[in-house]
């Protein structure tokens, strides 16, 4: 099966601790996206990859970072310096104009 | 600056009735206009999708309605189901670029 694979699917971080999420695609795009969902609003872009090699901030990007060594992976790390962590982590991937998204990653802050 | 405005942020239909769901948009450099549905600790799937070279666009029992000149559109659900039950996102995604930006959602309810 094609797709984006995130995991964990549940992920608990302690006060200070750096945590990376993984997301692999097998779908051969070129586009990775990270976005964080909260509660009652849309979803709000991190990071986001165009090709290996290369990626830029997105809107809410302070606390996070992102690698893309491999066309198939696009890890995002939540640093320390991300002070309200706690939110739900989605991963997609672009293909022309339609965006495949993975299952998400629930991270919590204890 | 919210670019993408969703309302409402909730909705309750009854089973056959009509869910709408409305966006704004304010920057002309969006070209693409795709709606997401969202089942609780999923991801969100494209639903359906419209240009704005067209007004109107359906698909089964969902249907885009487009209005350039006023920068909104619209999600209409016929004879909604307890099934359809989920969060519905817009967004506009501006193709040169290769972004998207997402409304807020909308938690739409289908009581049987």
């Amino acid at each position: 099966d094609g797709g984006i694979t995130q995991s964990p699917k549940y992920l608990f971080r302690k006060e200070g601790q750096n945590v990376t999420l993984s997301c692999e695609q097998n779908l051969n795009h070129d586009a990775m996206y990270w976005y964080r969902q909260d509660p009652g609003q849309g979803l709000r872009l991190i990071y986001y990859s165009q090709i290996v090699n290369d990626f830029q901030k997105g809107d809410i990007a302070e606390g996070y970072s992102v690698s893309r060594e491999k066309k198939e992976s696009f890890p995002l790390t939540v640093t320390s310096a991300q002070k309200n962590p706690t939110a739900f982590y989605l991963c997609a991937s672009i293909w022309y104009t339609e965006a495949f998204f993975g299952q998400g990653t629930r991270l919590t802050v204890v | 600056q919210q670019q993408v405005k969703q309302s409402p942020q909730s909705l309750i239909v009854q089973k056959g009735g009509i869910s709408i769901i409305n966006c704004a948009y304010e920057n002309t450099a969006f070209d693409y206009f795709p709606w997401y549905q969202q089942f609780p600790g999923k991801g969100p799937a494209l639903l359906i999708a419209i240009r704005p070279d067209v007004s109107e666009k359906k698909e089964g029992r969902f249907t885009i309605s487009f209005n350039k000149s006023a920068k909104q559109f619209s999600l209409h659900i016929m004879d909604s189901q307890p099934g359809d039950s989920a969060t519905y996102f817009c967004a506009a995604t501006n193709t040169n670029a290769g972004k998207s930006t997402f409304g807020d959602g909308t938690t739409l309810t289908v009581k049987p």
